[in-house]
């Protein structure tokens, strides 16, 4: 079965702060997504990857860094954060039609 | 834009009623249409799909059904169970075109009362 993890699960920063988001599949899907998930918008695309050292640019990119170390890692960076990045955020990985979501990093921004 | 739009926002049903979950959407490129299911404190997970060459889908309680003409599905879920509680996205893509990515609705949030 897939297998997405998250870190932290919960994270809290001031404004200007610098933020890491962590994800890692274990079931060497090529491709991986950063989510961001606020009530009345559904699941928005920040960025997504087909593979080590790839990025696209996703739906809602502004603000956010992505980069993908390996086939496993897959990482969200949010350089200065602004409070209008508070959310829930996924990762997801992909096999043939099915996204595999792991279970979200809820990000405050004060 | 909103290019796949989802209603109502919210919908209760008794126990053992059948929920119907709306779904619609503009872009005549989307050919692969799943839902996601996700519950409190989870990621969302695939529930049932449907490519654009089938105007209905059935797994179980859940059925999709899809008209093309119209750009619109809908989910139906007989014998509600307050275990389907849940929020339910329609998303949609173009497999093979920019079909690497889903386009996701805002989501219905169904509450099952027992």
């Amino acid at each position: 079965e897939a297998a997405v993890t998250q870190s932290p699960r919960n994270k809290v920063t001031v404004t200007g702060g610098n933020v890491t988001l962590s994800c890692r599949q274990t079931n060497s899907h090529n491709y991986m997504y950063w989510y961001r998930q606020d009530t009345g918008h559904g699941l928005r695309l920040i960025h997504y990857s087909y593979g080590a050292g790839n990025l696209q640019i996703g739906d809602v990119p502004d603000g956010y860094k992505a980069t993908r170390t390996t086939q496993e890692d897959f990482f969200l960076l949010l350089e200065l954060a602004s409070p209008s990045q508070t959310s829930l955020y996924f990762c997801a990985s992909r096999d043939r039609d099915e996204q595999y979501f792991g279970p979200g990093t809820r990000l405050t921004v004060l | 834009q909103q290019q796949v739009r989802q209603s109502p926002q919210s919908l209760t049903v008794w126990e053992g009623e059948t929920a119907i979950l709306n779904c619609s959407y503009e872009d005549s490129t989307f050919n692969y249409f799943p839902w996601y299911q996700q519950f409190p404190g989870e990621g969302p997970a695939l529930l049932i799909s449907i490519s654009s060459v089938s105007d209905k889908k059935e797994d179980g309680r859940f059925t999709i059904f899809f008209n093309k003409r119209e750009k619109k599905l809908s989910l139906h879920i007989t014998d509600s169970q307050p275990g389907d509680s849940a929020t339910y996205f329609c998303a949609a893509s173009a497999w093979g075109g920019s079909g690497n990515k889903l386009i996701f609705g805002t989501g219905t949030l169904l509450s099952v009362k027992p």
